[in-house]
C-alpha cells in the first residue's frame, strides 16, 4: 500500500522561503502512469492546487503561484519536494502531497501545517 | 483560474439521500469529468470517485457520481452519521492545464 508523508519546517517567517519534502514508500515515484501533487489548504478553507509532477519531470503549475514555486522529484529516493519563496501570512496552509493515476488522486499524505509568522 | 461552484452546505436526514453539485465549463467538467474528494475535519481528502462514476476499491457502494454537461453530481444514499463530511470536486481544465478545485460543500446530517 503507498504512502506519502509531508516534513518540513512547521514556521517559516514572511519573505523566506518554505520547504517541504514528502517520501513515498510502499510504492515508487516512477510507478507509470502516476502522476505526484502538491495541493494546500489554508486553515478553515478549501483546497488549492500548487503543481503536478511526473516522473519524466514533466511538470504544471498553478499560474498563481508559479513564479514563487519550485518542485522536484528525487526518484532514487522517492521524494517529491516543495519550494515556496517569498512567503507571506497568506502562504499559511496545511500543506499536502498526493499521487496516483491522471487526475485520480488515490494516496495522500496526512498534510503538514506550516505557519507564516515572525 | 476560475474554480468550480459548489453550494457551501446541503443538508439531509438520516438515512435519507443526498446529492451534491459542481458546475465547471467546457473546459474542465464538460471535457474530462470531474473527481470527487471527501475530508473529515483533521483528516486528508479522501478519493471517493474519478472520471465521472469511478469508485476506487473500498468506497461503499452508496456512493456514485454522474455528469451532464458541464455539471458533475455526488449522490449518497442512506446518509449515516459517518457520511458528515466537507466534499470537493475537481477537474483537470484542459484550456488552461491546471487542475481545479469548488469550494467545497459541508454535508451536514440531521
Amino acid at each position: 500500500q503507498l504512502q506519502l508523508q509531508e516534513s518540513g519546517p512547521g514556521l517559516v517567517k514572511p519573505s523566506e522561503t518554505l520547504s517541504l519534502t514528502c517520501t513515498v514508500s510502499g510504492g515508487s515515484l516512477t510507478t507509470n502512469h502516476y502522476y505526484w501533487a502538491w495541493i494546500r489548504q489554508p486553515p478553515g478553507k478549501g483546497l488549492e492546487w500548487i503543481a503536478t509532477m511526473y516522473k519524466t519531470g514533466t511538470t504544471d503549475y498553478s499560474p498563481s503561484l508559479k513564479s514563487r514555486v519550485t518542485v522536484s522529484l528525487d526518484t532514487s529516493k522517492d521524494q517529491l519536494s516543495l519550494r515556496l519563496r517569498s512567503v507571506t501570512a497568506a502562504d499559511t496552509a496545511i500543506y499536502f502531497c498526493a499521487g496516483g493515476p491522471w487526475q485520480q488522486p488515490d494516496y495522500w499524505g496526512q498534510g503538514t501545517l506550516v505557519i507564516v509568522s515572525t | 483560474q476560475a474554480g468550480l461552484t459548489q453550494p457551501p452546505s446541503v443538508s439531509e436526514a438520516l438515512r435519507q439521500t443526498a446529492t451534491l453539485t459542481c458546475i465547471g465549463n467546457n473546459d474542465d467538467v464538460g471535457n474530462g469529468g470531474a473527481a470527487w474528494l471527501q475530508q473529515h475535519q483533521g483528516h486528508p481528502p479522501k478519493l471517493l470517485s474519478y472520471r465521472n462514476n469511478n469508485r476506487p476499491s473500498g468506497i461503499s457502494e452508496r456512493i456514485s457520481a454522474s455528469r451532464s454537461g458541464n455539471t458533475a453530481s455526488l449522490t449518497i444514499t442512506g446518509l449515516q452519521p459517518e457520511d458528515e463530511a466537507d466534499y470537493y470536486c475537481s477537474a483537470w481544465d484542459n484550456s488552461l492545464n491546471v487542475w481545479v478545485f469548488g469550494g467545497g460543500t459541508k454535508l451536514i446530517v440531521l
